[in-house]
């Protein structure tokens, strides 16, 4: 069964470091997503893509986030200068379109920022 | 303004018992409604998806929908220890707005 991948699993930084974490959608998806989940807190849209381009971003999505689509596999979400409060696990998921709009998340990438 | 509302639970069923999680929302306009198992520390897992009120079945679980009252339900059936786990009610026709969850424990 086609599911999500992300890489890595877990990311360790320095505050003020930059961090690309990595996923790679389902392979017929065109629609894509970062979410994220502080430990202990609900899971939060970040920001969803499509055509190449960002469709919807959230209050949190600032300009120290940014997304890009590489090649035709990779989702990247980029983060420039880390925070503290930037720790979270980071979710990737992806959707085939249509009416509905069922996402299907990836394994999660558990970001450390110190 | 909270969009997604859920009791966070704990709520303990007893093995082979019927487990009932409710979830009411705040906005009118959302067409799609999911449930989403979440195991601690791993990802959500679609579970149930619905989009038109009344009932809809998968094996022993049943999502229920009402746009008028604006509440969404999840019945599992001939619970299993392996049921225990956060259940996460969401809403979304594009960005999905998750729930805090229901923590579900299903006792043998």
């Amino acid at each position: 069964e086609p599911e999500v991948t992300q890489t890595p699993s877990h990311q360790v930084t320095q505050m003020g470091q930059e961090v690309i974490l990595r996923c790679v959608p389902i392979s017929n998806h065109l629609y894509f997503y970062w979410y994220r989940q502080i430990l202990g807190q609900k899971v939060e849209f970040l920001v969803s893509f499509y055509n190449n381009e960002i469709s919807e971003k959230s209050e949190i999505f600032d300009d120290q986030f940014s997304v890009e689509r590489p090649d035709g596999s990779n989702f990247t979400l980029k983060i420039r200068s880390t925070k503290l409060e930037d720790s979270a696990m980071y979710f990737c998921a992806s959707s085939g379109g249509g009416a509905y709009n069922e996402q299907f998340f990836g394994p999660g990438t558990r970001l450390t920022v110190l | 303004q909270k969009e997604v509302e859920q009791n966070s639970g704990p709520l303990s069923v007893p093995e082979g018992a019927i487990a009932s999680l409710n979830c009411t929302y705040s906005d009118r306009v959302s067409q799609s409604f999911f449930w989403y198992r979440q195991y601690s520390g791993k990802s959500p897992e679609l579970i149930m998806s619905i989009y038109s009120n009344g009932d809809k079945e998968d094996g022993r679980f049943t999502a229920q929908l009402n746009k008028a009252s604006q509440y969404v339900s999840l019945l599992i059936r001939d619970s299993q220890p392996s049921d225990s786990a956060t259940y996460l009610c969401a809403r979304g026709d594009d960005k999905i707005i998750f729930g805090k969850g229901t923590r579900l424990h299903i006792l043998p």
